[in-house]
């Protein structure tokens, strides 16, 4: 049982270019999220879905796109990197709104 | 809009007492539910205990337990009998129901334990 696995793990990306950050996970769970981690900021939503085919907006999704075509698939598109979306990225997922996620390993991403 | 507030950035424990980190929350929503996650230095975020806005009772978990005071809207964790291991960063989260999947973290507290 894999869990939720994100991958690259580590990503160094020159301002400008565009790159997917992957994340799937074999629970069939219909809840998927993708955070950012900050020094000081805790984890910020970027995006959700509730669903296949099913997208939403978290706290700070500028410069972020997302597709949930499948149920074990939720892929973090950045457009055009900037410095400041160097962070480390988590996905997570869930069965169920009132139980906890379960988290990728997650990835960490360096803009020059 | 829902806001979780974490005031303490850092707390320092001596081993084997007990130590509380708060956890403010704001909601409209009256259906809502509380989690406390723990991230250790190796990076990976550990689920600790669950808290429901309906739940009567405080939630317990071994040696943790979330001090619900509902009309304060207040959900501090208590860790009692502190260990070594327990030092990570510690994150509140809550989800309110109508909000669908948005579940909406804390800054944080890094606790460290004393030996």
């Amino acid at each position: 049982n894999a869990g939720v696995t994100q991958t690259p793990k580590f990503q160094v990306l020159k301002t400008g270019q565009s790159m997917t950050l992957q994340c799937a996970q074999d629970m069939n769970h219909e809840y998927m999220s993708w955070y950012r981690q900050d020094p000081g900021m805790g984890l910020r939503l970027i995006h959700y879905s509730v669903g296949a085919g099913i997208t939403d907006q978290g706290e700070v999704p500028n410069g972020y796109n997302v597709s949930r075509s499948t149920t074990e698939d939720f892929p973090l598109r950045l457009l055009s990197a900037a410095p400041s979306q160097t962070s480390v990225y988590f996905c997570a997922s869930t069965y169920h709104i009132n139980s906890p996620l379960h988290f990728g390993n997650g990835t960490r991403l360096t803009v020059t | 809009a829902q806001k979780i507030t974490q005031t303490q950035p850092g707390m320092f424990v001596q081993e084997k007492e007990a130590v509380t980190l708060d956890c403010t929350y704001d909601t409209s929503d009256p259906s809502y539910g509380l989690f406390w996650y723990k991230q250790p230095s190796s990076g990976e975020m550990i689920f600790l205990i669950y808290q429901g806005s309906y739940d009567q009772q405080n939630a317990t978990e071994g040696r943790y337990s979330l001090n619900f005071q509902k009309a304060r809207k207040s959900a501090n964790l208590v860790i009692s009998a502190s260990q070594l291991g327990d030092s990570a960063m510690y994150f509140c989260a809550m989800r309110a129901y109508n909000q669908g999947g948005k579940l909406i973290f804390g800054q944080g507290t890094e606790l460290s334990v004393k030996p």
